[in-house]
């Protein structure tokens, strides 16, 4: 099984600060790597697909980047909505899928 | 515009048992592979189950292998979880999801929250 280990746990950031949140895999996932946000109450939404492509309607602030084991979303400018818990996941080599324990991106 | 509503999720005793459902609309069930996944209240997400378009093919994780049985009905666009045994540790909310050719999910319902309590 890949474990999925996210950092950091709690990113506290100021609306309009720039956030990096790292996602590593226990092994190499290629880039078969997603992102999705969930805001409280709510379902998660698919955010990044394929380490760095962007689901549709996702606004250009946030990107993804890597491949192999090390992972990053980038959200370049916070705005409000955007403070929530991100989750990444691999589906490279399942079953199972596997995701990692979220960085919740909390206002500083 | 892609819509997964799931139902069944209540109070239950440990050891009972339990039948979720996803009523699915706004694209070709039969044509994707969906998913369950769960998230204990206050706590990350967990993978669960799969199946394939056609039902031949079904995955578990380890934590409800042999409790827990997928199962869909294309003509009716529904997904179904049956939970046998149930655990405290299985108190969650349960989400169908669809998932995108053998890759990643795209879409999720809002989740049905199943309580397992005595």
């Amino acid at each position: 099984e890949i474990v999925m280990t996210q950092s950091p746990a709690t990113l506290s950031v100021s609306p309009g600060e720039r956030a990096t949140l790292s996602c590593r895999a226990s092994q190499s996932v290629s880039s078969s790597l997603a992102w999705y946000q969930q805001k409280p109450g709510q379902a998660p939404r698919l955010l990044i697909y394929g380490a760095s492509t962007k689901a549709t309607g996702i606004p250009a602030r946030f990107s993804g980047s890597g491949s192999g084991t090390e992972f990053t979303l980038t959200i370049s400018s916070l705005q409000s909505e955007d403070f929530a818990v991100y989750y990444c996941q691999q589906y490279n080599n399942w079953p199972p899928l596997t995701f990692g324990g979220g960085t919740k991106v909390e206002i500083k | 515009e892609v819509q997964l509503v799931e139902s069944g999720g209540v109070v239950v005793q440990p050891g009972g048992s339990l039948r979720l459902s996803c009523a699915a609309s706004g694209f070709i069930f039969d044509d994707y592979i969906m998913h369950w996944v769960r998230q204990p209240p206050g706590k990350g997400l967990e993978w669960i189950s799969l199946i394939s378009w056609d039902s031949s093919i079904t995955y578990y994780a380890d934590s409800v292998k042999g409790r827990f049985t997928i199962s869909r009905d294309n003509s009716k666009n529904s997904l179904y979880l049956q939970m046998n045994s149930l655990r405290t540790e299985d108190t969650a909310l349960y989400y169908c999801a669809k998932g995108f050719l053998s890759t990643y999910i795209d879409y999720w319902g809002q989740g049905t929250l199943v309580t397992v309590s005595s």
